[in-house]
C-alpha cells in the first residue's frame, strides 16, 4: 500500500512569491492535515480537511490556505512568501475523523525562501 | 500552560540502559494518545498508540493515567537505531467535532555505543 506522497520535495522561492505544496493521503483515507515545521520547533498544525470540507485551521495568517479534492488530494498554497515561511511542510492522513485514528505523515516538502 | 509538554531532552544513554519518557497534556477531555518517533531531517513516523490500561510493543512500554494527565513511555535494552526524537501525541474530542491531534516539542534520545 502506497502512504502518503508529497510534491514537490525541495521547493526554492524568493520573498513575495507563492507556493503550490501537494499532497496525496493513503488510499481510503479522507482527511488530509498540513503542518509547518520550521528548523528546530515543533510541528505546528495548519490545516485540516475531510471530505472536501476545510474541518479546522491553526493559528496561521490567511495567505496560508488550501483546497482538498474529490478524490482526496489536496493542496497547501502559500502567497507573498516570507523568508520565515521556510520551514518543512508535512502532510499527513487519517483513516476518518474518529478519536481513535492516528496520523501517517509524508516525507514533507522542504520549502526555502531566499 | 502548554497543550503537550514534555522534557526536551537530550538524553544521551549508553545501548542496553532502560530510559523513560514523560509527558503531560492539558486538556482532561483528551480522548486518544500516540507516541511517534522523528529522525532527524524526516517525517513523524507512528510508533505506538497508547491505551488506558497500557500496552507493550516488544522494548516499548506506553503507559496513560488519566487522573494525573500524563504519559509515559519505556524504552528497555536500548539499541543505536532508537536514537531519535520522540513525540508525545494527543487528542482531543471538543463539543464541535474532532480537533486535530497536538504535537508535543518531542524529547530527543542519543543511544550512544
Amino acid at each position: 500500500e502506497a502512504g502518503v506522497t508529497q510534491s514537490p520535495t525541495h521547493l526554492i522561492k524568493t520573498r513575495g512569491q507563492q507556493a503550490t505544496l501537494r499532497c496525496s493521503p493513503i488510499s481510503g483515507h479522507t482527511s488530509v492535515y498540513w503542518y509547518q515545521q520550521a528548523l528546530g520547533l515543533g510541528l505546528q498544525f495548519l490545516l485540516w480537511y475531510d471530505e472536501g470540507e476545510e474541518r479546522n485551521r491553526g493559528n496561521f495568517p490567511p495567505r496560508f490556505s488550501g483546497r482538498q479534492f474529490p478524490n482526496y488530494s489536496s493542496e497547501l498554497n502559500v502567497n507573498a512568501l516570507e523568508l520565515e515561511d521556510s520551514a518543512l511542510y508535512l502532510c499527513a492522513s487519517s483513516g476518518g475523523t474518529g478519536a481513535n485514528q492516528p496520523q501517517h505523515f509524508g516525507d514533507g516538502t522542504r520549502l526555502s525562501i531566499l | 500552560r502548554k497543550e503537550v509538554e514534555q522534557d526536551p531532552g537530550p538524553f544521551n544513554v549508553p545501548e542496553g540502559a532502560t530510559v523513560a519518557f514523560n509527558c503531560t497534556y492539558s486538556n482532561s477531555a483528551s480522548q486518544s494518545f500516540f507516541w511517534y518517533r522523528q529522525d532527524c531531517r524526516k517525517e513523524p513516523k507512528l510508533l505506538m498508540s497508547v491505551y488506558s490500561s497500557g500496552n507493550e510493543d516488544g522494548r516499548f512500554t506506553a503507559q496513560l493515567n488519566r487522573a494525573s494527565q500524563y504519559i509515559s513511555l519505556l524504552i528497555r535494552d536500548s539499541k543505536l537505531s532508537d536514537s531519535a526524537t520522540y513525540l508525545c501525541v494527543v487528542n482531543s474530542l471538543m463539543n464541535s467535532g474532532n480537533t486535530p491531534l497536538v504535537f508535543g516539542k518531542g524529547t530527543r534520545l542519543s543511544v550512544i555505543a
